[in-house]
């Protein structure tokens, strides 16, 4: 069974930090891993898919690699500001079965950028 | 502002009511999705639709229906939900199912009495 962590819970930073945020999963069979932001009270916003061929994607000042043997990702956040200030979420579809769709999701890592 | 729309944003219902929630897409997208999720934690996977016909339901109590009239909508239709039911009902869609990047509404915020 897929498992999708990420460490830490939260983060706090003052602005104009890099940062790099981590996420790891067990079953390294995956399609893709997906990227979301999540602010409160709102749906998630897709920022990164990398297929499974892919070793990093890049939108603005955020990018994501890729490393299935070792099962990890990592979302760079280059230059941080206040308004990246939001819950970031890893999702992997499930593997063994059940259909590509079901994504599994990380737990999510709360971001705070202090001005 | 996101592509895949939701309403009501909020709804507050009785245990006796029945009630709808609608998610609405025109990006042509063939797959659509129900999520639930409670405060803190990941969206839960509830159905999914895959060219209008549910493809999965991840043993989701009855009380919970789901409908996708064609292939722009999809409707959550309640009836007789407890307490617990009480959380944000995602919607998203992807292009097709499978490999394909989800998009998500902004949900609607459910509070049972």
């Amino acid at each position: 069974k897929q498992e999708v962590t990420q460490i830490p819970a939260a983060l706090s930073v003052p602005e104009g930090e890099n940062l790099v945020l981590n996420c790891s999963f067990t079953d390294s069979a995956i399609y893709n891993l997906q990227w979301f932001r999540q602010d409160p009270g709102k749906g998630l916003t897709s920022l990164l898919l990398i297929q499974s061929s892919q070793r990093e994607q890049t939108s603005g000042r955020l990018n994501a690699s890729l490393d299935k043997s070792s099962g990890r990702s990592t979302l760079y956040i280059a230059a941080s500001q206040p308004g990246d200030s939001a819950t970031y979420l890893c999702a992997v579809p499930q593997t063994g079965g059940g259909g590509s769709e079901k994504l599994v999701f990380g737990k999510g890592m709360k971001l705070t950028v202090n001005p | 502002d996101t592509e895949v729309t939701q309403t009501p944003k909020h709804l507050v219902m009785g245990m006796t009511n029945k009630k709808s929630l609608k998610c609405e897409q025109h990006m042509g997208h063939r797959a659509m999705y129900w999520y639930k999720q409670k405060a803190k934690k990941p969206p839960e996977l509830m159905f999914v639709y895959s060219y209008e016909k549910l493809s999965i339901n991840e043993s989701v109590p009855s009380r919970f229906s789901p409908e996708c009239p064609n292939s722009s909508l999809l409707n959550l239709h309640l009836h007789a939900l407890q307490p617990e039911d009480s959380a944000l009902y995602l919607c998203a869609s992807s292009l097709r199912d499978g490999n394909q990047p989800q998009h998500f509404g902004d949900g609607t915020r459910l509070s049972i009495l």
